[in-house]
């Protein structure tokens, strides 16, 4: 079964740092999404991608984040001056047509 | 903007019993009802989904019944395992939009 892949598994980073995330969707799949989970709560929506642009993003997605689709075939998220409180499980997902996502395994962001 | 709301929070139940997991919804044009389980650490996986135009649908132990009216949706585990232990989260897409808004989860656990 196709899969969404994501690295790295978990990242470590000084408050004040970037950080990129990296996803690889679906191969065929046409809609790209990042997700974020801070511990032990509900799934949160962060942003949309398709066509090579963003299409929609909540209000969590701020200026410090922003998302790219550099290769056509890699999707990243970025965050620009991580804060504490960016700590969390980042899932990016990919969906061809329909409603139906696959999440990706995650990435455990922890700022430090 | 659609909000979701989950209960319980946790249930805990005995092997062989059945487990249910309700949801209410706010945005009555909201048109799709997908359930992700997350087991520990791991992605959130989809494990059925209910359109609006539809008042039930089972998968062998598992079921989901949609009450338009009410606007509450729920998910039926019959004859529970252990290996049904896990966090479950109800969304819901609103009228138009791909992107679902996540109730808070329930955190399942089947004792042996």
């Amino acid at each position: 079964e196709p899969e969404v892949t994501q690295t790295p598994s978990h990242q470590v980073t000084q408050m004040g740092q970037e950080v990129i995330l990296r996803c690889v969707p679906i191969s065929n799949h046409l809609y790209f999404y990042w997700y974020r989970q801070i511990l032990g709560q509900k799934v949160e929506f962060l942003v949309s991608f398709y066509n090579n642009e963003i299409s929609e993003k909540s209000e969590i997605f701020d200026d410090q984040f922003s998302v790219e689709r550099p290769d056509g075939s890699n999707f990243t998220l970025k965050i620009r001056s991580t804060k504490l409180e960016d700590s969390a499980m980042y899932f990016c997902a990919s969906r061809w047509e329909g409603d139906g996502y696959t999440f990706g395994s995650g990435t455990r962001l922890t700022v430090v | 903007g659609e909000n979701v709301e989950q209960h319980p929070s946790t249930l805990s139940v005995q092997e062989g019993d059945s487990a249910v997991i309700k949801c209410t919804y706010s945005d009555s044009a909201s048109n799709y009802f997908p359930w992700y389980k997350q087991e520990l650490g791991k992605r959130p996986q989809l494990i059925i989904d209910i359109r609006s135009n539809v008042g039930e649908k089972k998968d062998q132990r598992i079921a989901v019944t949609l009450n338009k009216t009410a606007k509450h949706f729920s998910l039926h585990i019959t004859e529970t395992q252990p290996e049904d232990s896990a966090v479950y989260f109800c969304a819901a897409n609103p009228g138009g939009s791909y992107i679902p808004t996540f109730g808070r989860g329930t955190s399942l656990i089947v004792h042996p």
